[in-house]
């Protein structure tokens, strides 16, 4: 059962262009979203994270949104770069250590 | 920030053999380690709870005596898929979460290829 679900599996952008990513959930437990960006081969790298007590955290040129009465966040990048290009995953979890992630969004920023 | 060191990156082995997977936190204590699976475009998947000192906790339909999980000690955790197959190929990372719990640390991930 996916918890965490991103139904987006790809997306194009143009480089300048803004790039929103996707993400819901189910369990209404879920206290601490993030984001993860990873490139093939390569661990998961953290990007953003919210707090469920907040509905958006900024951070240089990638914003996290919370809509938690529709369980749902969004990434949000702009201006999109090349080197944005990557599988980006969110991720959730409980009080508690286990994280949940989505099945990811292959973001592709085209030059 | 955190590191987690995660060791082979890549590797190769026979049908049948049986293979380790370490995975270190360099610079915190980790009481508990995840360690997850990925197909190709698909998602991470976890497949167990690595607990120091004590046994891990495995999700269901993973396989305990395949996937051996040892975590001896404060700062490692290891993962041997033993009696190893074709299909266990697969890319696999491990992860801890800091001490405040407000991020999960990952692995650089081990590319497993059975052959």
């Amino acid at each position: 059962d996916q918890q965490v679900k991103q139904n987006s599996p790809s997306l194009s952008v143009q480089e300048g262009r803004i790039s929103i990513l996707n993400c819901d959930y189910t369990n209404s437990m879920f206290d601490y979203f993030l984001w993860y960006k990873k490139y093939p081969a390569e661990g998961p790298t953290f990007l953003i994270s919210i707090s469920s007590i907040k509905d958006k955290n900024e951070d240089g040129r990638f914003t996290v949104f919370l809509n938690k009465s529709a369980k749902h966040l969004s990434l949000h990048i702009v201006p999109s770069q090349p080197g944005d290009s990557a599988v980006y995953f969110c991720a959730a979890r409980p009080t508690g250590n286990q994280f949940y992630f989505g099945t990811g969004t292959s973001l592709t920023v085209i030059p | 920030g955190a590191v987690v060191s995660q060791h082979p990156s890549r590797v190769i082995c026979k049908s049948g053999t049986s293979v380790k997977i370490e995975c270190r936190s360099l610079d915190f204590q980790a009481t508990t380690m995840f360690w997850y699976r990925q197909f190709p475009k698909q998602s991470l998947m976890l497949m167990a709870t690595s607990n120091e000192g004590s046994k891990a906790t495995y999700e269901q339909g993973v396989e305990k005596d395949k996937f051996l999980i040892n975590h001896a000690s404060l700062t490692l955790s290891t993962l041997t898929v033993t009696s190893a197959h074709p299909e266990d190929s697969s890319f696999y990372i491990c992860s801890a979460p800091d001490g405040t719990n407000t991020e999960a640390f990952f692995g650089q991930g081990t590319r497993l290829t059975v052959v």
